[in-house]
């Protein structure tokens, strides 16, 4: 089965770091380019990461970039995020995500982690 | 900051209705324009990409137009599974910012 499993989220002080993980089953993974997204609650999605397939090209949305870092192991099928200086505003559901092959959407999203910020 | 603005944010409309809701980009984004549909408590899908090509397997009743700055969803003949919120998504560059949503009730 085609699909990414995310793992990692948790409730976590303000300040405090996490890291997610992503693992990818079903398809080529090292080929693809990955994305993160999160959602926070009652609100729309916002992209934040993005890393193409041999992790040389990475970008990040301002309101993570100096605080978060996306990495992946192809070897091992699998993406990361890792979260640093955490704040109440990165309260989040946290997908994982797939590029399409002409880098043109998303076709394939994670079930997500829940981040929760909070003292 | 670049901007992906929908409208209307919310909008009822019958069964069997044509609906059609908009997205504009700040700047001139080519084609390179998703859109996604998430229904309530699930993760958003892919409907339409490069503004105007269907996603295999969505329904022939949505399709997609536009280009540069200005771009359209519309549902023809509305269905109840139709239900939850619309995103539009620029992809020519990074940012890839989501646009605020669409709601769309029955």
């Amino acid at each position: 089965e085609v699909q990414l499993v995310e793992s990692g989220g948790g409730l976590v002080q303000p300040g405090g770091s996490l890291r997610l993980s992503c693992v990818a089953s079903g398809f080529m993974f090292g080929t693809y380019e990955m994305t993160w997204v999160r959602q926070a609650p009652g609100k729309g999605p916002e992209w934040i990461s993005y890393i193409n397939s041999n992790g040389v090209l990475i970008s990040y949305a301002d309101s993570v970039k100096g605080r978060f870092t996306i990495s992946r192991d192809n070897a091992k099928n699998s993406l990361y995020l890792q979260m640093n200086s955490l704040s109440a505003e990165d309260t989040a559901i946290y997908y994982c995500a797939r590029d399409g092959r002409g880098s043109d959407r998303i076709d394939l999203w994670g079930q997500g982690t829940l981040v929760t910020v909070s003292s | 900051d670049f901007q992906m603005t929908q409208s209307p944010s919310s909008l009822s409309a019958s069964v069997g209705d044509r609906v059609t809701i908009t997205c504009r980009a700040s700047q001139g984004i080519g084609d390179y324009l998703a859109w996604y549909h998430q229904r309530p408590g699930k993760v958003p899908k892919v409907v339409i990409y490069r503004a105007s090509t269907l996603q295999p397997g969505v329904p022939s009743r949505f399709s997609g137009s536009g280009s540069g700055t200005d771009f359209s969803l519309t549902i023809d003949s509305l269905q109840p599974e139709d239900v939850g919120t619309y995103f539009c998504q620029k992809y020519n560059d990074v940012p890839r910012t989501f646009g605020q949503g669409t709601k769309v009730e029955i």
